[in-house]
């Protein structure tokens, strides 16, 4: 199985801040990889996938990167709203796997 | 509006059954490959089963394999996970999500799951 190791595992930040949280691949995924936010109790929001194509109606502060083994998902400005859960799923090869989140939170 | 909704969560004991429903609407259910993913508590997602939009491809995580059963219905809209032989690992929150070229583009809100004695 494809191992997803995201970094940092928690991201103090405060409102405005940029915000890079990255993804490395155990082995090369191409570009086959989307990005989820995750807020308490509630299912995960598909953001980005294709490593840079955002999702309709995704804020463009929102941006990713990427390809092979390495990939950042970027906010640009961070919202009172984006503190969350971050999480990156590879779909090059089955099993599809994440890497175990990245909680942004506030500084 | 496009939405899912699990249900039939629950108690149960080890070594016990339970089938969860997703029910789908707003959207042609039966052109989407449909998937569950869970999540224990505190803890990251796992994609454990998915089944293509006719019901003849279908694929398990090894965690769940031969303990598990994915199906579906297209005429009720209607996505099932039949879960037997439970464990206490299998305890978490089960989404099931609609897939969009193994990426899950609509969620549902979630149905947990509890094994224990």
């Amino acid at each position: 199985d494809i191992q997803l190791t995201q970094s940092p595992f928690t991201l103090p930040a405060s409102v405005g801040d940029r915000v890079i949280i990255t993804c490395r691949a155990s082995q090369s995924i191409s570009k086959w990889l989307a990005w989820y936010q995750q807020k308490p109790g509630k299912a995960p929001n598909l953001l980005m996938y294709r490593a840079s194509t955002l999702e309709s109606g995704v804020p463009l502060r929102f941006s990713g990167s990427g390809s092979g083994t390495e990939f950042t998902l970027t906010i640009s400005s961070l919202q009172p709203e984006d503190f969350a859960t971050y999480y990156c799923q590879q779909y090059n090869s089955y099993p599809w796997t994440f890497g175990q989140g990245t909680k942004v939170e506030i500084k | 509006q496009e939405k899912l909704v699990e249900s039939g969560g629950g108690l149960v004991k080890p070594g016990g059954s339970l089938r969860l429903s997703c029910a789908g609407s707003g959207f042609t259910f039966s052109d989407y490959y449909m998937s569950w993913i869970r999540q224990a508590r505190g803890k990251g997602l796992e994609w454990i089963s998915y089944i293509s939009s006719s019901g003849t491809t279908i694929k398990y995580a090894d965690s769940v394999k031969g303990r598990f059963t994915i199906s579906r219905d297209n005429v009720k809209k209607s996505l099932y996970l039949q879960m037997n032989s439970l464990r206490a690992e299998d305890t978490a929150v089960y989404f099931c999500a609609r897939d969009l070229g193994s990426i899950a583009s609509l969620w549902g809100q979630g149905t947990l799951v509890t094994v224990s004695s």
